[in-house]
Order: structure tokens, then C-alpha cells, then sequence
């Protein structure tokens, strides 16, 4: 069974930029997640969605950020214009339920802003 | 405030050797915990999760983590490390009201010498 594929694994841009990053979750899933991962910290939750309802968005900067979850399944998470402190690790993970299931994470999108 | 503390930056051990991989958190009421484990360059991997009944909890590669409740602590051991368990550890927390909700610490990295 495929995990949570994420795409691009690793992209470099420039800063003013836009940036995509694109999420299958785990077939059957319902809850999708969007983490950030500095370097040498631990992921911090950017939006959960219930199917293509977006029920938690309240630590994604919004001045910048967006995501979409449309058909509520796949995933894409945006940013415009990419600042030097975006440069991080995107984890997108899914979930069957909100309710205490195991989340299980993908490879990550590798970001660096130069 | 809702948080996870892993106290050591760093845990060095030989092979063969039992390892513990210290975690404690500040939540009311009875959290769900998890532990996960990030090789270089991957993403997130679920290892063990413990949600309700025997505090001793088995999960993927021998790995275990006792609950305790009095101490707050959730530590991760190992009978006998391998090499091949050197990797970045993260705990996780899940508040009973908000059980959808991972609140991640900071990381502990395991370096097993030969």
C-alpha cells in the first residue's frame, strides 16, 4: 500500500517567488495535515482538513500561504511570495479520523529561498 | 500551556546496549502519546502510540515506551541498539479535548557507535 506521497522532494527558489507543493494522502484517509519542520525543531501543525473542509488553519500565515484540498483527497499548499524564513521542510500527513488515529507522515517537500 | 519536553539534545550509546530516549509533557487529563522517528532526509515515521491500558506499550523494531502517569513521562527504550537505530527521535502529544492535534518536542537525536 503506497504511503503519503509528496512532490517536489526538494526545490530551491528564489525569495518573491511562488512555490507549490502537491500531496496524495494515504487511500481511505480522510484527515489531511500540512506540518513545517524548521531545522533542529519539531513539526508544527500549518492546517488540517476533514475531507475538502479546511477545520483547523489557524497557525498558517495567511498574508502568504495558502492550500487547497478541493475533491478531498490530493493536496496542494502554496506559497507567494516566498520569504528566506520559508526555507524549511513541508510534511503533509494523513489520518483516517481525526479522533486519536495514527497520523502517518510523507517524505517531505525540502524548501530552500536563496 | 500545552507542551512536550524532550530534556536531551543528544543520547550516545553502543551497540548492543539498552538505550532510553527521555519525554515528558504538560497536559491535563489523559493524552494520547506517540513516538516517531526521522531518518536523514526522510520524513516522519510512526514507531509507537500509547492511548489507553498496559503503561508498557511495544511498537516497530523493538522499540517500547512506558507510560507513566505521576511522572508525566513517556520514555522510549531498547533492550540492545543497533547502528542502524542513529536517528532523530521525536515524542508527541495529543490533548484528550483536541485528540486530532499533535504537539511535537523538540527532538532527540540517538547516535549508536559501533
Amino acid at each position: 500500500e503506497a504511503g503519503v506521497v509528496q512532490s517536489p522532494r526538494y526545490k530551491i527558489i528564489e525569495k518573491k517567488q511562488p512555490v507549490a507543493f502537491w500531496c496524495n494522502p494515504i487511500s481511505g484517509h480522510n484527515t489531511l495535515y500540512w506540518y513545517l519542520q524548521n531545522l533542529g525543531q519539531g513539526p508544527e501543525l500549518l492546517i488540517r482538513y476533514e475531507n475538502e473542509e479546511a477545520v483547523d488553519d489557524s497557525q498558517l500565515p495567511k498574508d502568504r500561504f495558502s492550500a487547497e484540498r478541493l475533491k478531498g483527497v490530493d493536496s496542494t499548499l502554496k506559497i507567494q511570495p516566498a520569504e528566506l524564513g520559508d526555507s524549511a521542510v513541508y510534511l503533509c500527513a494523513s489520518s483516517l479520523t481525526s479522533s486519536g488515529n495514527t497520523i502517518y507522515f510523507g517524505e517531505g517537500s525540502w524548501l530552500t529561498v536563496v | 500551556a500545552q507542551s512536550v519536553a524532550q530534556p536531551e539534545d543528544q543520547v550516545n550509546v553502543a551497540e548492543g546496549n539498552p538505550l532510553t530516549v527521555k519525554c515528558t509533557y504538560s497536559v491535563s487529563g489523559n493524552p494520547y502519546l506517540f513516538w516517531y522517528v526521522q531518518y536523514p532526509n526522510r520524513g516522519l515515521q510512526f514507531l509507537l502510540k500509547y492511548i489507553t491500558g498496559d503503561n508498557l506499550v511495544k511498537g516497530s523494531y523493538g522499540f517500547e515506551a512506558e507510560f507513566n502517569k505521576s511522572q508525566t513521562s513517556f520514555h522510549l527504550k531498547k533492550p540492545s541498539a543497533l547502528v542502524s537505530d542513529s536517528a532523530l527521535y521525536f515524542c508527541a502529544v495529543s490533548p484528550p479535548h483536541n485528540t486530532d492535534k499533535l504537539i511535537f518536542g523538540t527532538g532527540t537525536r540517538l547516535q549508536v557507535f559501533p
